[in-house]
């Protein structure tokens, strides 16, 4: 069964304290890896998009990384405006119809002046 | 400006009552799809489409029925709502088949008493 998740629940920081939000899965074979970000009341926004182990993205203090197993989300020195709950999604290559994503319950990050 | 509008926004409905949310997009995207989001556990794919006049069930469609009769328009309809509906349901939509570059709408909070 595909399974996607994501640690720590939550995570705290300190402005300019780097860390990286992890999102380990399982699926028979990956067609795509997916980051997004929610904001309190919104909508998730897209931000990455990774398909095979090794690449990288990477997006102002954000930095996305893949391997066979699992993804990290390396946030370099960190904002207040960075908070939010960062979504890891993905697609099973397997899956009869391509636009499925099985997501996981996200990290809620919150970066204090 | 352009992007995935849901309504309402809010909503209260006494359990066995019915309703349909309302999904438009107007950026000519082929796929659409509805999702909830409940607390600890992602978000999960209720209905989706791949084009006008073709829909398919996701992961939880039982006691919600789309229809797809335009590009631009997706609604979500709750049969008979039942407590267990409770939750946030977002509408998305994406121009390819994989989940690169989904836009998502800002949520319908529904509440079912």
């Amino acid at each position: 069964e595909d399974q996607v998740t994501q640690s720590p629940e939550a995570l705290r920081l300190q402005e300019g304290e780097s860390s990286s939000l992890n999102c380990s899965y399982t699926v028979s074979g990956l067609r795509g890896l997916f980051w997004y970000r929610q904001d309190p009341g919104k909508g998730p926004e897209f931000l990455f998009t990774l398909y095979s182990a090794g690449e990288e993205k990477e997006k102002e203090r954000l930095k996305a990384t893949l391997t066979k197993k699992e993804s990290f989300l390396h946030i370099t020195a960190p904002k207040p405006e960075d908070s939010a709950t960062y979504l890891c999604a993905v697609q099973d290559i397997r899956m009869d119809s391509s636009y499925k994503l099985i997501f996981g319950s996200g990290t809620r990050l919150l970066v204090r002046p | 400006n352009a992007g995935v509008t849901q309504t309402p926004k809010f909503q209260v409905l006494k359990t066995g009552q019915s309703m349909t949310l309302q999904c438009a997009q107007d950026m000519n995207h082929e796929y659409m799809s509805w999702y909830r989001q409940d607390p600890g556990m992602g978000l999960r794919l209720i209905h989706y489409s791949v084009g006008a006049g073709i829909t398919d069930q996701g992961e939880v469609p039982n006691g919600y029925n789309v229809s797809r009769s335009t590009t631009e328009d997706f609604p979500l309809r709750l049969l008979s709502a039942a407590p267990s509906q409770t939750s946030v349901y977002f509408c998305a939509s994406s121009y390819s088949s994989d989940g690169y570059g989904y836009t998502f709408g800002s949520g319908t909070r529904l509440t079912v008493v």
